[in-house]
């Protein structure tokens, strides 16, 4: 199994500012995924991050609003840039190994 | 692409009896289909899953059947207890996009002593 840590657990975020999520892995993976997670919602894929090139976005997600690094196998961030309220969410970074996939605890995030 | 539907969005169960939840796919292309329970506040965990070479699946008292043709698969929970109380996810992906999930909405089961 996968051991993934995200910080921070939890922010509150003035609109207008703009927040970097960090992802930990315990393990060297070629695929790093973000998911969004709206209240009471499902999960959306944002996109998938792949080390030593420019991740993936989905339709409806741009790298203006949420770039991503990748520097390493077992590291990744997110930002959420310029933030409004509608961005409020728990933001999950997942991984696959070993033929699963795995959760990052979350990061919930409340834009005022 | 891929348009992953949920069914029913609640379920209220009394302790012992089965919960069915059913999800359909729109993707003939989808061939790895997991499930993920979701307690309050905490990550989904992967409870479950089926691929496409295999019709049904078993693990307890938690059980995935698919029907490729139909687009369909559907999980069981028998004798459910109360710690099966949570949101459950159904999803489907293919192994060429590992990771890459389109998930259902989700059902809210609640049992009931």
């Amino acid at each position: 199994s996968a051991v993934i840590s995200q910080k921070p657990s939890r922010d509150i975020c003035q609109r207008g500012t703009s927040l970097t999520i960090q992802c930990q892995v315990d393990s060297q993976v070629t695929m790093m995924f973000w998911y969004r997670q709206q209240p009471g919602q499902s999960l959306t894929l944002i996109a998938t991050a792949n080390q030593g090139s420019e991740a993936t976005y989905e339709s409806g997600f741009v790298i203006d609003k949420f770039p991503i690094s990748r520097p390493n196998l077992t590291f990744s961030t997110l930002t959420v840039s310029n933030m409004s309220p509608e961005d409020s969410s728990i933001y999950l970074c997942s991984v696959a190994l070993a033929g699963e996939q795995f959760f990052g605890p979350g990061t919930r995030l409340t834009v005022l | 692409g891929e348009n992953v539907e949920q069914h029913p969005s609640t379920l209220s169960v009394q302790e012992g009896d089965s919960a069915v939840i059913k999800c359909t796919y729109s993707d003939s292309a989808s061939n790895y289909f997991p499930w993920y329970k979701q307690e309050l506040g905490k990550r989904p965990q992967l409870i479950i899953d089926i691929r496409s070479n295999v019709g049904e699946k078993k693990d307890q008292r938690i059980a995935v059947t698919l029907n490729k043709t139909a687009k369909h698969f559907s999980l069981h929970i028998t004798e459910t207890q109360p710690e099966d109380s949570a949101v459950y996810f159904c999803a489907a992906s293919t192994t060429d996009s590992w990771g890459k999930f389109q998930f259902g909405a989700g059902t809210q089961v609640v049992v009931t002593p």
